[in-house]
């Protein structure tokens, strides 16, 4: 299993576009990289996948190199509930592939107002 | 479409008793995780199933901690005893089909205490 390093925490305040960046050096080739949001007291939540280039959805956008060693969340003038821990994960996306994906620490994003 | 239930929502126990956790997950979804999280950390797989059949329990300790997905619907995770060091939020999570590419639902969690 792709293994992932993310900053333990950040800072942000309202309005700004906060930019997490994930490295995971030993990506595999079938690897999807998936975003997941957890609010306190909550189970995580999908934000967002991609495989390669750039993907965007109503809530935010991943940027992924041609390498694919690392991978960036971007989201665009957050807000004080956008306060969460922020997880990336890396795993097989073939189907029965065992789709055991590993939470590590994540990354606690602060906003302040 | 009705999102993952767990139950219950929160529990104390004293060490050496015996606990169990329910899950029910969105309908249609073959595969159940069972996560374990303790505060500060990220969720820890404890095990996988895919339908009634275990994929992955090699993070489940065997010797307190059992789990079962009878019919492929349901499950339950058991402790028996409990630790002190059992304390943590149990999280239990479905998909449509056990690939990465697919999203995992997350239940709200069950918060154990043990004393």
């Amino acid at each position: 299993l792709a293994k992932t390093t993310q900053p333990i925490s950040m800072d942000s305040y309202e309005g700004q576009e906060v930019n997490i960046t994930c490295s995971h050096n030993n990506i595999a080739t079938n690897d999807y990289i998936t975003w997941y949001q957890q609010f306190p007291s909550q189970g995580p939540r999908f934000i967002i996948q991609g495989y390669k280039t750039k993907v965007t959805n109503e809530v935010a956008s991943l940027f992924i190199p041609a390498d694919r060693k690392s991978s960036t969340l971007s989201l665009p003038r957050v807000s004080l509930s956008d306060t969460a821990v922020y997880y990336c994960l890396v795993g097989d996306a073939r189907e029965n592939a065992g789709n055991m994906l590993t939470f590590g620490g994540g990354t606690r994003l602060m906003v302040k107002p | 479409e009705a999102g993952v239930a767990q139950s219950p929502r929160y529990k104390i126990i004293e060490k050496r008793q015996s606990v169990a956790f329910w899950c029910n997950p969105i309908s249609g979804h073959a595969t159940l995780y069972w996560y374990q999280q303790i505060l500060g950390q990220g969720p820890k797989l404890l095990i996988q199933f895919q339908n009634n059949g275990v994929v992955d329990d090699s993070q489940l300790p065997k010797d307190r901690f059992s789990a079962e997905r009878l019919k492929g619907v349901d499950s339950t995770l058991k402790i028996q005893p409990a630790k002190l060091e059992d304390s943590a939020v149990y999280l239990c999570a479905s998909s449509l089909v056990m690939a990465a590419s697919y999203e995992q639902y997350f239940g709200p969690g069950t918060r154990l205490t043990v004393t």
